[in-house]
This record gives structure tokens, C-alpha cells and sequence, in this order.
């Protein structure tokens, strides 16, 4: 599975757009971008997920860039609540047997009031 | 409900002793998963099942063995606990790739 590239650490004002890049330069084709969220002490949440095109659902957008060599994740409002370590996850999945996902460090992203 | 729970929450035992983890989920999903998350908070997996058949077998120690009576549970059993076995351990599920997973609330395991 390709690597994953994430600033350690982001604040965002809440309200306000919080965007959360990733580079992930090696990724293959067959490989999609995966979002995940750890809110301190409990297990990580998932959150989005896509192969090349924008995707967005009812917590955040992702936006893949063309060449795939790297996204950035949108919570397009934030709230306190986001506070958390967000994780960046590239991995080929298998339909039929389920998939591993390599976690890197993450970014802590801190909002505040 | 819980969509994946795990009991217990938390489990504090000695050096040597034999420990399980219990999961279930009630999602459906045909996959699930142990991951192990230690003192510097990464995370990794250590198991997959797939309809009861073992999928993914990372490089763990022999005395973590897990266990998948039925796809809705897959225990986690450990032998000889040691120190370093100290973590939160993580159960998932998901409905085979492209998916998402459902992760569980974690077991805390302290070996003293």
C-alpha cells in the first residue's frame, strides 16, 4: 500500500472550513483514499472514502486531485466536537475479503472557540 | 444498539495469565478485524476474518490466537501475558472492501 504524508498538526476557529491535506504520491490505481478520525480514547470513526472522483457525504467532502498524488479532506463547518486525530489511509481492497488499513501519525487537529 | 462492542472496557491482569477479548457485531458485515493500539498511539492490525476464515495473519506472537465461533464475533484470546502487551485493542467489522469499517470502543489491557 502506498504511503501517507500528513502535517503533524492543524487549529481551526470553529465555523469555519477545515482543511486537511495528504500527499500520498506512490499511490496505484487500484488504490482508493480513505479518511478516518480518532477522537481521543475512543476507536477511530470512519469517515470518507474515494477512488479518483470528489466524493462528499454529511461530514465532509474529499477532494482528490487529479493525478491522485494527493487529497484534501473538508469539514466544511467546523465544531469542537471535531477535535481529533484525522487519518489518511491509502489501501487496495479486495471486494470479497475486506482490506487492511495502515495507519500513519495522523494530523491532531484542534478546534477553537 | 452497538453496532460493534467488545467486553470488557477494561482488563487489568498479571504477567502470565490467559485473557480473552470478546467482539461481536450486528451490522451484517462479513469482515472483521483486531487492531492493537500502543503507548504512541499507533495503530495496527493484527487479525482479519473473513466468514469465520482467517484472511489476514500479521507478524504477532504466537499466544494471541483469535477466534470466529460465527461472522458476527471474532474473540481475541492471549496467552502468557507480558508487559508489552499492554494497549488498546481495537475490533472492527466491514462488509467486505470498498467499504468503511465500524471500529469498536477499544479494550484497555494493562499487564502488571
Amino acid at each position: 500500500d502506498a504511503k501517507t504524508t500528513q502535517p503533524p498538526s492543524m487549529d481551526c476557529a470553529e465555523g469555519r472550513a477545515a482543511n486537511l491535506p495528504c500527499n500520498h504520491s506512490t499511490i496505484s490505481g487500484n488504490e482508493y483514499v480513505y479518511w478516518y478520525r480518532q477522537i481521543h480514547s475512543q476507536g477511530p470513526q470512519y469517515i470518507i472514502h474515494g477512488l479518483k472522483n470528489n466524493e462528499t457525504n454529511e461530514m465532509a467532502s474529499l477532494i482528490i486531485t487529479e493525478d491522485r498524488k494527493s487529497s484534501t479532506l473538508i469539514l466544511p463547518h467546523a465544531t469542537l466536537r471535531d477535535t481529533a486525530v484525522y487519518y489518511c489511509i491509502v489501501s487496495s481492497t479486495n471486494s470479497n475479503s475486506g482490506y487492511a488499513l495502515n495507519f500513519g501519525k495522523g494530523t491532531s487537529l484542534l478546534v477553537t472557540p | 444498539d452497538t453496532a460493534v462492542s467488545q467486553t470488557p472496557k477494561y482488563l487489568v491482569t498479571q504477567m502470565g495469565n490467559d485473557k480473552s477479548i470478546k467482539c461481536e457485531q450486528n451490522l451484517g458485515h462479513d469482515t472483521m478485524y483486531w487492531y492493537k493500539q500502543d503507548s504512541k498511539k499507533f495503530l495496527k492490525i493484527m487479525f482479519s476474518y473473513n466468514n469465520k476464515e482467517l484472511i489476514i495473519n500479521e507478524t504477532v506472537p504466537n499466544r494471541f490466537s483469535p477466534k470466529s465461533p460465527d461472522k458476527a464475533h471474532l474473540n481475541l484470546h492471549i496467552n502468557s501475558l507480558e508487559l508489552g502487551d499492554s494497549a488498546v485493542y481495537f475490533c472492527a467489522s466491514s462488509q467486505g472492501g470498498k467499504q468503511g469499517y465500524t471500529f469498536g470502543s477499544g479494550t484497555r489491557l494493562t499487564v502488571v
